[in-house]
């Protein structure tokens, strides 16, 4: 079983509307997680993260951390075409003590 | 500018011709780490520093060597590669102990014929 699990996608949404990006893990001792977006051939860029249960939001990205249920997600508002990338989760802590990537989500909007 | 850069940025080689990937970061970070990325693997860790003179191996360390001799500078040096070791690479500084928010060079991409 994969440590932190990603649909690969692509998930195609329309200009304007709300993406929803999902990301599960394994390991309950898992602390802090990150979202990283990034551009074809290009380098991840944190974007977000979260540490507590609940929602942390900046500008048009909303976090959603759940450690009971182990998910992390992420809502991008009012998506734009330059939103179209691959999304990263990212999970530190727990027995690695490592910062543990799924292999991220292709995110498509549609003009 | 606060930054973490790679050199080179694209490289092609031969089996067995010992090459450096040099990644310099100006923020005073203590740790640093190396990654490749693989269609369908996602990153993987090479070796991670968590400040001068202390490395450690990764997830996929076979094949690959480093040192820190000083703060700012974490090279990886492949002694020999092989065609498997064709990929995106990618150095990334963080503050150290007790924060995890990590950044990321521009990346080498590499390819081994």
């Amino acid at each position: 079983q994969k440590e932190v699990e990603q649909n690969s996608g692509p998930l195609s949404v329309p200009e304007g509307a709300i993406a929803s990006l999902n990301c599960t893990y394994s390991d309950r001792g898992s602390q802090s997680f990150f979202w990283y977006r990034q551009y074809s051939g290009k380098s991840p860029e944190l974007i977000m993260f979260i540490y507590s249960n609940g929602d942390k939001e900046d500008g048009r990205f909303t976090a959603q951390l759940n450690k009971a249920s182990q998910y992390v997600s992420l809502l991008i508002r009012d998506s734009q075409p330059s939103d179209s990338a691959t999304y990263l989760c990212a999970g530190y802590g727990g027995a690695t003590n490592k910062l543990i990537f799924g292999t991220g989500t292709l995110l498509a909007v549609q003009p | 500018e606060a930054q973490v850069t790679q050199n080179p940025r694209y490289l092609i080689t031969v089996t067995g011709k010992k090459l450096t990937v040099t990644c310099s970061q100006n923020m005073n970070h203590e740790y640093m780490s190396w990654y490749r990325q693989d269609p369908g693997l996602g990153l993987r860790q090479i070796y991670y520093s968590m400040n001068v003179e202390v490395t450690d191996k990764g997830d996929v360390p076979e094949g690959y060597k480093v040192s820190r001799k000083e703060k700012r500078n974490f090279p990886l040096i492949l002694e020999s590669p092989s065609p498997n070791q064709t990929s995106l690479y990618f150095c990334a500084s963080r503050i150290g102990q007790g924060t995890y928010e990590q950044y990321f060079g521009p990346g080498t991409r590499l390819t081994v014929t």
